[in-house]
């Protein structure tokens, strides 16, 4: 299995310019997860879905903040516009119905000058 | 509102030696327990998992304790070993939902 593959692995944009982050999961995996990593918060979940409804957005920062998952093997991340404050890791992982664990992507990393 | 918490931001031991790592949570509705390692420029992968039902979990050098009634659980790595330095994560879910992270503590194991 190829593991959840996420891309880009590593993004360069001025402030105000769109992002979008994108994630293939695990075949057969029913759950999505969008994470973000920064020195203050750790690992902080954005957003999760199950079999591609979006089911707690709760920890989506802002309104320039969205995500879709129109089938079972793509997710996007958009920030639009971005900010040098959006500056971090992102991360997705994947889990199937039945386990307690979750995989993740090797994690995009996003630097807004 | 962070749920779950690891206070110490680092920690540093000598190879061989015991690494305990620290993790409190504040949500009684978390019934597992993880933790993750995280070496640099990779995502996160599982090391150890512990169900509210146990109390211990143990699988070779790794160790992971669970205090419900203080909220609490640590993971315990003995013998220590250089390749054991990374950053630890914390985290929990409740009802196989959701999963919630701490901020994560970097081990420096010194040869």
């Amino acid at each position: 299995d190829a593991g959840v593959i996420q891309s880009p692995r590593h993004e360069v944009t001025e402030m105000g310019q769109e992002v979008t982050l994108r994630c293939k999961p695990i075949s057969g995996h029913d759950y999505l997860f969008w994470y973000r990593q920064t020195m203050m918060r750790g690992l902080e979940l954005l957003i999760y879905f199950n079999n591609n409804v979006p089911i707690d957005d709760s920890g989506m920062p802002e309104d320039r903040f969205s995500a879709k998952m129109p089938n079972a093997s793509f997710s996007t991340l958009k920030i639009q516009p971005s900010e040098p404050r959006d500056s971090a890791v992102y991360f997705c992982a994947s889990r199937d119905r039945s386990g307690n664990t979750i995989y993740f992507g090797e994690g995009s990393w996003l630097t807004v000058v | 509102d962070q749920q779950v918490k690891q206070n110490s931001p680092s920690l540093s031991v000598q190879e061989g030696r015991i690494s305990i790592l620290n993790c409190d949570y504040t949500n009684s509705m978390f019934d597992y327990f993880l933790w993750y390692k995280k070496y640099p420029a990779e995502g996160p992968t599982f090391l150890i998992s512990i169900s509210s039902i146990k109390d211990k979990n143990e699988d070779g050098r790794f160790t992971v304790f669970l205090n419900k009634s203080a909220k609490h659980l640590s993971l315990h790595i003995v013998p220590s070993q250089p390749g054991d330095s990374a950053v630890y994560f914390c985290a929990a879910s409740a009802l196989n939902n959701d999963m919630r992270f701490g901020a994560g503590t970097r081990l420096t194991v010194k040869p």
